[in-house]
């Protein structure tokens, strides 16, 4: 069975300093990996995704993430931090048949001023 | 193209009502899948379709039934409505040539 784990439930930072929100995950199968965002009151967005091509991905918002075999993570960043990016954010991996996401609990990721 | 849509946007209901979830997608998914949203519990998944005629399990199931009668729409149905069922349901579809999963914008249920 696939999971997720993020850690840290909670992560601030300064605005301008970097953000890192860590993935790590377990799958039977070559994973397709997701990483959402999701703004209060609303629905979940797309950052980025991986699905076995380059190892480093890059998403809208100057967000990034890196593929890790080895480690089995999938960590996000971004070099600086703006107001606007605090939200919650989803780690996601593709089930056995890629038809369905298994989350991660998420991350809140806090900026201040 | 409207995308994903839900609705109601938001709903209470007394313990042992029964409703209907509407998801419904204009982009000719194959694949559709409800989640439940709740604090500090991420996304689970409910149930899903690979398509019309065809459903399953997901990690939550029990309380919820659905049914997959065309491709564009995938209602969630509660038998019985319980306070554990609070919670925001996102529906959401995928084409099967790309994994990326597009989400609507989610009903907020509260079961008194």
């Amino acid at each position: 069975a696939q999971s997720v784990t993020q850690l840290g439930s909670h992560v601030s930072v300064s605005e301008g300093a970097l953000v890192l929100l860590r993935c790590n995950y377990s799958s039977s199968v070559p994973p397709y990996l997701f990483w959402y965002v999701q703004y209060p009151n609303q629905g979940l967005q797309l950052l980025l995704k991986y699905t076995s091509a380059a190892t480093l991905v890059k998403g809208i918002n100057g967000f990034e993430a890196e593929f890790k075999k080895s480690e089995t993570s999938f960590h996000l960043t971004k070099p600086s931090a703006h107001m606007s990016d605090a939200a919650e954010y989803f780690c996601a991996v593709s089930d056995q048949g890629y038809s369905t996401l298994t989350f991660g609990k998420g991350t809140m990721l806090l900026v201040s001023p | 193209n409207a995308g994903v849509t839900q609705t109601p946007k938001f709903q209470v209901l007394k313990t042992g009502q029964s409703m209907t979830l509407q998801c419904a997608q204009d982009m000719n998914h194959e694949y559709m899948s409800w989640y439940r949203q709740d604090p500090g519990m991420g996304l689970r998944l409910i149930h899903y379709s690979v398509g019309a005629g065809i459903t399953d399990q997901g990690e939550v199931p029990n309380g919820y039934n659905v049914s997959r009668s065309t491709t564009e729409d995938f209602p969630l149905r509660l038998l019985s409505a319980a306070p554990s069922q609070t919670s925001v349901y996102f529906c959401a579809s995928r084409t099967g040539l790309s994994y990326e999963q597009y989400f609507g914008p989610g009903t907020r249920l509260t079961v008194t």
